[in-house]
């Protein structure tokens, strides 16, 4: 069965720092990966997806994310975080077998001034 | 064009009342899925429809909950005798096609409130 894991349930970092959130997951077939980000008071956006190819994904507002099979790690980074960025985030996995999206618990992303 | 839409955007009821959660998907998305996401916590999956089969149910906490998808658009979800453990933000989301690489798109979600 598969599942993922986000590390940290609140992550708080200065505006202007590196923004690592972190996602593992487990699957005994390729998976598909998704970030998604839930603003306050309003559904979710998908930010990224890994599906195949190329292993560094880039997605909108500056994210990006590597697939590490591996590692089977799945790791939301952005260079310089900005107060518009305070959020919670989500990571989600399927594959080929699965319609259905499994979803981790969220990180709830703080940005210090 | 237009995004997923629900219905209403908050609802307050008393313990023991029906309630209906609409949910307007995207023109032409085939899949649609029904989540419910209590404070501070993360997704949890209620129900799936995909066009004309048989909706995958399997998620749905008690038979309290039902729901319904009309002529494979409009869906409604319904919680009999809400309970206060009922109170949760519920979002839809449909997505183009079944398959696990498709993404989901989100509308905004309804916040239940069970006094």
């Amino acid at each position: 069965a598969q599942s993922v894991t986000q590390l940290g349930s609140h992550v708080s970092v200065s505006e202007g720092a590196l923004v690592l959130l972190r996602c593992n997951y487990s699957s005994s077939v390729p998976p598909y990966l998704f970030w998604y980000v839930q603003y306050p008071n309003q559904g979710l956006q998908l930010l990224l997806k890994y599906t195949t190819g190329a292993t560094l994904v880039k997605g909108i507002n500056g994210f990006e994310a590597e697939f590490k099979k591996s590692e089977t790690s799945f790791h939301l980074t952005k260079p310089s975080a900005h107060m518009s960025d305070a959020a919670e985030y989500f990571c989600a996995v399927s594959d080929d077998s699965n319609y259905q999206l499994i979803w981790g618990a969220g990180t709830k992303l703080i940005i210090k001034p | 064009g237009a995004g997923v839409s629900q219905s209403p955007s908050n609802k307050v009821t008393e313990k023991g009342k029906d309630v209906e959660l609409r949910c307007d998907p995207i023109s032409g998305h085939t899949a649609l899925y029904w989540y419910r996401q209590s404070l501070g916590q993360g997704l949890e999956f209620l129900i799936y429809f995909q066009g004309n089969s048989a909706p995958d149910k399997s998620g749905l906490p008690s038979d309290r909950f039902s729901a319904e998808r009309t002529g494979g658009s409009v869906s409604t979800l319904t919680i009999q005798r809400t309970q206060q453990e009922d109170s949760a933000v519920y979002l839809c989301a449909s997505s183009l096609f079944q398959g696990g690489a498709y993404e989901q798109y989100f509308g905004p979600g309804t916040r239940l409130t069970v006094t």
